[in-house]
């Protein structure tokens, strides 16, 4: 079964800074993968996904994400980060119909 | 894009009393939902997944009887806490996937049901 897993619960960032949140996949094959954002008290809102192709794959509020199957690894990344990025972020693997599972997730704190 | 609308937004009620949350897809048709609960500061938990016009598939440790769930359209599922006690308070998701979506499709979430139970 794959799993996800979230490298660090909080992150702490200045305003302007690059933002990294990481995410390991445990899988026999390469699954699908997401990442979501949470505001506080709503639903999960999606950033971006890989499924096929390029590995380097580009989401809405100026994130990123590199796929590396060699690294099993799914890292979140933003040049320069704003305060309204401050956020819970959860990455998410699928490999069949009914069954994504999430990591612990990341909280982003962004310092003025 | 696909729009998944859940309500309420926010409940508080008395121990005993049973509530239901309604995940509705405004925009497709959604022949599955997902139900999660998240307690604070935690992922996502799912507690099982909801098939139209048939029976929901519960995730080990999830009490059927506790959390009922029906799906009686393609564009309506309902979880229904039963007799809610303070430990079933917590935050309720529903999501569902895109139409004809497979494992590559993301799922799309409602905004969640605060649930507090005095």
């Amino acid at each position: 079964a794959q799993s996800v897993t979230q490298l660090g619960s909080h992150v702490s960032v200045s305003e302007g800074a690059l933002v990294l949140l990481r995410c390991n996949y445990s899988s026999s094959v390469p699954p699908y993968l997401f990442w979501y954002v949470q505001y506080p008290n709503q639903g999960l809102q999606l950033l971006l996904k890989y499924t096929t192709g390029a590995t380097l794959v580009k989401g809405i509020n100026g994130f990123e994400a590199e796929f590396k199957k060699s690294e099993t690894s799914f890292h979140l990344t933003k040049p320069s980060a704003h305060m309204s990025d401050a956020a819970e972020y959860f990455c998410a693997v699928s490999k069949t119909n009914n069954d994504m599972r999430f990591g612990a997730g990341t909280r982003l704190t962004v310092k003025p | 894009g696909a729009v998944v609308s859940q309500h309420p937004s926010r409940v508080i009620c008395k121990s005993g009393t049973s509530v239901k949350i309604e995940c509705r897809s405004l925009d497709f048709q959604a022949t599955t939902m997902f139900w999660y609960r998240q307690f604070p500061k935690k992922s996502l938990m799912l507690m099982a997944t909801s098939n139209e016009g048939s029976k929901a598939t519960y995730e080990q440790g999830v009490e059927k009887d506790k959390f009922l769930i029906n799906h009686a359209s393609l564009t309506l599922s309902t979880l229904t806490v039963t007799s809610a006690h303070p430990e079933d308070s917590s935050f309720y998701i529903c999501s569902a996937r895109d139409p004809g979506g497979g494992p590559n499709q993301p799922q799309h979430f409602g905004d969640g049901t605060r649930l507090s139970i005095l």
